[in-house]
């Protein structure tokens, strides 16, 4: 079964520092990718950055980059020189890639804050 | 104009009112589903259509019944509005190949009184 683990409930970042947003998954499938979004305080769901498990480099996407570390099943958002618009709720997501499988696995999140 | 769109926004209803949420895209997806989201629970799927006869029930289907009008329009029901049934309700497009990337629309707030 697919599961995705978010452990920081919240975060508070100075700004224009780095911030790493944890994320861990547990799947036997072999093939599986792994979303990012963010939600801001308006309620959408943005789609950030994606890493399919075959990637053999890290996904990076402007200022987000995911850390992912197969072997440890973890899959981390590191955003750089952070920015006041960057608080917001962080969702890390999974899809296993078999047929028949459509549900997108979403962690319970981390509220990141930036403080100016 | 926004690709993935939403009405009502926000919806307050009583118990056992029936209520329609809908969506429609222009992103030109053949895939849409409608997610629910709780505080604390994350998003979890309600139902999902591959095209307009595909039509399948996510983990949580009990309650809802959904319409796929045409391949830009997904629409979903609550027969019978109860309580717990207040969320935030988002629909999401993806493309059947590649990355299955989900983009979602801005969400539907709903309060069953």
């Amino acid at each position: 079964a697919q599961k995705i683990t978010q452990t920081q409930p919240g975060m508070f970042v100075q700004e224009k520092e780095a911030v790493t947003l944890d994320c861990t998954y547990d799947t036997s499938d072999p093939s599986y990718g792994l979303f990012w979004y963010k939600q801001p305080s308006s309620g959408e769901m943005i789609f950030l950055i994606y890493q399919g498990s075959y990637d053999q480099q890290n996904a990076t996407e402007g200022r987000y980059s995911l850390n992912f570390q197969k072997a440890r099943k973890s899959a981390n958002l590191v955003i750089s020189a952070s920015q006041l618009g960057d608080s917001a709720m962080y969702f890390c997501a999974m899809r296993e890639f078999n047929f028949g499988n459509e549900k997108l696995t979403f962690g319970t999140g981390t509220r990141l804050t930036i403080i100016p | 104009d926004a690709d993935v769109t939403q009405t009502p926004r926000n919806r307050i209803t009583k118990t056992g009112k029936r209520i329609m949420l809908e969506c429609s895209q222009t992103k030109g997806h053949d895939r849409m589903y409608w997610y629910r989201q709780d505080p604390g629970l994350g998003l979890r799927l309600i139902y999902y259509s591959f095209d307009v006869k595909d039509i399948n029930k996510g983990e949580i289907s009990d309650g809802y019944s959904v319409s796929r009008q045409a391949q830009a329009k997904f629409s979903l029901s609550l027969e019978s509005a109860i309580p717990n049934q207040t969320a935030l309700y988002f629909c999401a497009t993806s493309w059947t190949s590649g990355a299955d990337t989900q983009y979602f629309g801005p969400g539907t707030r709903l309060t069953v009184l």
